[in-house]
């Protein structure tokens, strides 16, 4: 089957530090990449979709340089929260279409990010 | 635009009995839907989709679910539901048209009772 993986599984960080989260797909190839957040309780929100070889596009009210998007390769894509602040703190998951299978996204075990 | 919409925050059903997750959706193209399950502090695992073809989609941990086009609806289902069943149920859509963008529905949180 196709796995994706997230590292770290958890973080907790102090406020005005930045932490960055990868996201890999082990066994298939992903010219694309999705990030989502997700608040207690509540859905995935789309935040940015990351493009290998290119600039992420992100959704409207994102802000781009709070979170940097880098797709270094066909099996990893990271996600920057520059300058983090308590309200940073989330669930982040990311997710990816296998490359010639069409239609199913596989998901990662997300990442929890604490900003103290 | 594509949206979906889960009208239950939570639904209770006690072990043995039949599981019912409503699902309706609303896209411009050809509707690409699908139903995910989150446990606590885990990513989503794919249940089944629904692309083309029979409207009954069968797919992992005995679930299935029926899209009806004539109601925009894709509801999952499970005949004879398991307190490990237990969790956060995800209904998503995307327009066939328009790339692999996601809509996700609000969620559903299922509670099966020993």
């Amino acid at each position: 089957g196709a796995v994706v993986s997230q590292h770290p599984s958890r973080v907790i960080c102090k406020s005005g530090t930045s932490v960055k989260i990868e996201c890999r797909s082990l066994d298939f190839q992903a010219t694309t990449m999705f990030w989502y957040r997700q608040f207690p309780k509540q859905s995935l929100m789309l935040m940015a979709t990351s493009n290998e070889g290119s600039k992420a596009t992100y959704e409207q009210g994102v802000e781009k340089d709070k979170f940097l998007i880098n797709h270094a390769s066909l099996t990893l894509s990271t996600l920057t929260v520059t300058s983090a602040h308590p309200e940073d703190s989330s669930f982040y998951i990311c997710s990816a279409p296998r490359m010639g299978v069409t239609d199913t996204q596989y998901f990662g075990p997300g990442t929890r990010l604490t900003v103290l | 635009a594509q949206s979906v919409a889960q009208p239950e925050d939570q639904v209770n059903v006690a072990e043995g009995n039949p599981l019912t997750v409503k699902c309706t959706y609303s896209v411009s193209g050809n509707p690409y839907l699908f139903w995910y399950v989150q446990y606590p502090n885990r990513g989503l695992q794919f249940l089944l989709k629904y692309i083309t073809g029979d409207n009954l989609v069968k797919g992992s941990y005995g679930f299935e679910a029926e899209f009806n086009k004539s109601q925009t609806s894709f509801h999952l289902k499970k005949p004879s539901a398991l307190v490990s069943d237990s969790a956060l149920y995800f209904c998503a859509v995307r327009d066939g048209a328009a790339g692999n963008k996601l809509t996700f529905g609000g969620g559903t949180r299922v509670l099966v009772k020993p």
